[in-house]
């Protein structure tokens, strides 16, 4: 079992859908958990960044944890062609001895 | 803000030759990371760099070397180029070593091994 499990997509939703990205993962020690957005041919660039579990919003993302089901997701609202991009989602325990697991990012094409 | 800046953005190579990959952050960051991205395998740790002076295998360090040169800059070398090394390559840096510091990322170097 991978540690850090995400659906490789592409997810494809009209302009204006609710979105949802979700990872699942395997480690129960991971407490920190962060979403990057990468544009093709970019860098990923840190979207969400969240500790422990609940919810956080930002504008029109929000990113969610459950530890006892060790459940991560994203939600976009509103969704615009420009969202369209790979999402990578990224864990760790935070000490000083690991370094941060990454998923292997779901592709989504938000259409006009 | 120029953040992460990795040079080249692309090159091809013959296999059998070496080539050096740069790096560099502006953040003043002590950490720095060498990543390669390959469809379908997502990210994976090639080496890092805690801090300068020091240098630690990561998940897929074989074929690689690396060289923190100072707190800005952060090579990585391969000696004898293969195709199984066509990849993109990310450099990435963060605040501290702590894995709960997040990474920030440069644009990439392209590599094609012929």
């Amino acid at each position: 079992q991978k540690e850090v499990e995400q659906d490789p997509g592409p997810l494809s939703v009209p302009e204006g859908a609710i979105v949802s990205l979700n990872c699942t993962y395997s480690n129960s020690a991971f407490q920190y958990f962060m979403w990057y957005r990468q544009y093709s041919r970019k860098g990923p660039e840190l979207l969400m960044y969240t500790y422990s579990s609940g919810n956080k919003e930002d504008g029109r993302f929000t990113a969610q944890v459950d530890k006892s089901s060790k459940y991560i997701s994203l939600f976009i609202r509103d969704s615009q062609p420009s969202d369209s991009a790979t999402y990578l989602c990224a864990m760790s325990d935070g000490s000083g001895y690991s370094t941060l697991t990454f998923g292997k990012g779901t592709m989504l094409l938000v259409s006009p | 803000n120029a953040g992460v800046t990795q040079t080249p953005k692309f090159q091809v190579l013959k296999t059998g030759q070496s080539m050096t990959l740069q790096c560099a952050q502006d953040m003043n960051h002590n950490s720095m990371y060498w990543y390669r991205q390959d469809p379908g395998m997502g990210l994976r740790l090639i080496y890092y760099s805690a801090s300068e002076g020091t240098t630690d295998k990561g998940e897929v360090p074989n074929g690689y070397n690396v060289s923190r040169l100072n707190k800005r800059e952060f090579s990585l070398r391969l000696e004898s180029a293969a195709p199984s090394q066509t990849s993109v390559y990310f450099c990435a840096s963060s605040l501290h070593r702590d894995s709960n510091q997040p990474q920030h990322f440069g644009d990439g170097t392209r590599l094609s091994i012929l």
